[in-house]
């Protein structure tokens, strides 16, 4: 089992649509979540970042962690064709007063939203 | 700030050659990570620096496999001998020691290997 599971999709919405992106985890020393966003053909850019449980808003985008669920969503709203990427959710360990500042990946989750 | 540079971008290859991916990350940085992406394995870290000095290697697939860093703004991924199962895009990212941000990881836009 991976310790970070991510449906790859594709999921296609209409423009305007929200979007609701997941993963879920199974290492419970994961402490901070992030999620990265990746066009077609480029390196991955971080998106949104969220230390603890709870939602974290930025924009039309808003990153929710459930730690007792070990889940993770990142919801778009009024989806844009300019959305259109693959969106990985990355889950970093804590240990002591710092952190190894070692991402593990989700596979991914391809996004389309059509005019 | 021009960013995490790789080089090539593109890299054609016969199987059994000996290929070098390079990569120069952003000044000040000192962490450097080295990925290896697919569609059927998504992105998979291969080995990552802190201050040039290899912290964890435990992704690198097998021995035809090596990476250095011999300096703060530079470093490589070697593949030697190169067989067809390394087609992928060999990403370099870097981030900085900075409170709890070490995680923002900054990706360069990769090298597309392809091996025939």
């Amino acid at each position: 089992q991976k310790e970070v599971e991510q449906d790859p999709g594709p999921l296609s919405v209409p423009e305007g649509a929200i979007v609701s992106l997941n993963c879920t985890y199974s290492n419970s020393a994961f402490q901070y979540f992030m999620w990265y966003r990746q066009y077609s053909r480029k390196g991955p850019e971080l998106l949104m970042y969220t230390y603890s449980s709870g939602n974290k808003e930025d924009g039309r985008f808003t990153a929710q962690v459930d730690k007792s669920s070990k889940y993770i969503s990142l919801f778009i709203r009024d989806s844009q064709p300019s959305d259109s990427a693959t969106y990985l959710c990355a889950m970093s360990t804590y240990y002591g007063s710092s952190n190894t500042g070692k991402l593990i990946f989700g596979q991914g989750t391809t996004l389309q939203v059509k005019p | 700030d021009a960013g995490v540079i790789q080089s090539p971008r593109h890299e054609v290859t016969e199987m059994g050659q000996e290929v070098t991916l390079r990569c120069k990350p952003i000044s000040g940085h000192d962490y450097l990570f080295w990925y290896r992406q697919t569609m059927m394995r998504g992105l998979e870290l291969l080995i990552y620096f802190n201050n040039n000095v290899p912290i964890d290697d435990s992704g690198m697939p097998e021995d035809r496999f090596s990476a250095k860093m011999p300096n703060a703004s530079f470093s490589t991924l070697k593949i030697q001998p190169s067989e067809p199962r390394d087609s992928a895009v060999y990403f370099c990212a870097s981030s900085f020691t900075l409170g709890r941000r070490k995680e923002t990881q900054y990706f360069g836009p990769g090298t597309r290997l392809l091996v025939l």
